[in-house]
């Protein structure tokens, strides 16, 4: 597709459980982020990839959360044993390159609601 | 080091014109602008570079002080398709890609 994409779009799950949120970048992007953004907060760094290494996984919130990134293609962002507080909105994004001044493309993001 | 905007808030008349701010206490290089509606990814709108620069397209311009770490938004003659929340990331000298968002500003513009 032309843009970036996510899925699920929707998921709720239950405390303790583990889940998994999938990002396609836009293709030829070889930069992919994760952002996590809470209601009616700003986006909060999570991880960022060049290629399928991760030179910065600063913002990851605890080691419950992992990514991956298999080549210049999807990522999977996964939370294990998930708590109330891990509800919000996991935007992904990419660009062509990773640098300073290169443009960021969201998708529309994945609304995660833990019971 | 969460890039401050401001206002937090804005209410306007459709024709009616605004300005958002972004300021940073740290050296930027580059300052980008995204607009979000309610249940939407946010949408790219320009990106500034150091050196300082002026930007814009149709109604929607910006200008980066680099002297103040600063970025105004610039919304002319306002339309109904502009309300939305406006975000500011800032990407600091010492980070190669780290987008920083600021809180953002909330615009609503009534007929």
């Amino acid at each position: 597709g032309a843009g970036v994409s996510q899925s699920p779009s929707n998921k709720v799950t239950e405390k303790g459980k583990d889940v998994e949120l999938r990002c396609d970048p836009i293709s030829g992007h070889t930069a992919l982020y994760w952002y996590r953004q809470r209601l009616g907060q700003g986006l909060e760094f999570l991880i960022y990839f060049q290629g399928n290494s991760a030179p910065d996984k600063s913002g990851l919130p605890s080691d419950r959360f992992s990514a991956e990134r298999t080549g210049e293609s999807v990522s999977t962002l996964t939370i294990q044993r998930t708590q109330q507080e891990d509800s919000a909105v996991y935007l992904c994004a990419s660009s062509f390159g990773g640098g300073q001044g290169d443009t960021q493309y969201f998708g529309p993001g994945t609304r995660l609601t833990v019971l | 080091q969460q890039p401050v905007q401001s206002p937090q808030a804005v209410i306007l008349r459709e024709g009616e014109d605004a300005v958002i701010n972004c300021s940073s206490s740290k050296a930027l290089y580059s300052v980008h602008w995204y607009r979000q509606k309610h249940g939407e990814a946010p949408i790219f709108l320009m990106i500034l570079l150091k050196g300082g620069e002026q930007k814009g397209h149709d109604k929607i311009s910006a200008s980066f002080n680099e002297k103040k770490q600063q970025s105004s938004l610039y919304l002319t003659a306002s339309q109904l398709s502009y309300s939305g929340t406006y975000f500011c990331g800032t990407v600091r000298m010492d980070s190669s890609y780290k987008l920083i968002f600021g809180s953002g500003t909330r615009l609503l513009v009534r007929p």
